[in-house]
């Protein structure tokens, strides 16, 4: 089955510092990949849509500066928080959905637990 | 606006069958999916159903009612790995994925 891998799992990092989440589908290619963010309880929260070689759709909301995304492969996806805060601690998830197969199932990243001291 | 509605929390015994309810509006309707997700972990995809009706996949089923805009996930001989939380999304018109809050279940022995 298609899969999604997530690095890195876990990050700690100090206030005002960047940190960077990689997407990558393993075994096939994706158009579009989606980021989420999960607080404690919550739903999946979506902050952008990512599309190969092209600029990110935000939600609104979600400061598209402070979130930067870049898909510049169609195995590649990277989320960079800049200037983390300890409000920006949370699950960030990536999900893709594979090119020319349309049965609506996204293939989720195992997450990134970014903790901002 | 957009909605969807789940149930917090639900309690079940191992052994047993739990039905876990999802309602939902939304701008138009492209599929209903429904995920398992334990705690800490990123979802994993259960059912997808677009047309009216069951679908069943071992343990799991899913039924979907457009005109009511109604769907359930039914889960027999509970496991206690089934204990998770259960998302129920709703695809709208334009393709965009409306998640609801997600639904807790508990196993108890």
């Amino acid at each position: 089955g298609a899969v999604v891998s997530q690095h890195p799992s876990r990050v700690i990092c100090k206030s005002g510092t960047s940190v960077k989440i990689e997407c990558r589908s393993l075994d096939f290619q994706a158009t579009t990949m989606f980021w989420y963010r999960q607080f404690p309880k919550q739903s999946l929260m979506l902050m952008a849509t990512s599309n190969e070689g092209s600029k990110a759709t935000y939600e609104q909301g979600v400061e598209k500066d402070k979130f930067l995304i870049n898909h510049a492969s169609l195995t590649l996806s990277t989320l960079t928080v800049t200037s983390a805060h300890p409000e920006d601690s949370s699950f960030y998830i990536c999900s893709a959905k594979e090119a020319g197969r349309d049965t609506g199932e996204l293939f989720f990243g195992e997450g990134s637990r970014l903790t901002v001291l | 606006g957009q909605n969807i509605d789940q149930p917090t929390e639900m309690t079940a015994t191992e052994g047993a069958i739990v039905q876990i309810n999802c309602t939902y509006q939304t701008s138009g309707f492209n599929g209903l999916f429904w995920y398992q997700q334990h705690a800490g972990e990123a979802p994993t995809f259960l059912s997808y159903n677009v047309l009216d009706g069951l679908e069943e996949k071992g343990r799991f089923s899913s039924f979907l009612s457009r005109s009511k805009g109604y769907s359930y996930l039914l889960l027999k001989e509970l496991q206690m790995k089934d204990s998770a939380s259960y998302l129920c999304a709703v695809r709208d018109s334009n393709y965009q994925l409306i998640w609801g809050a997600g639904t807790k279940l508990i196993i108890k022995p």
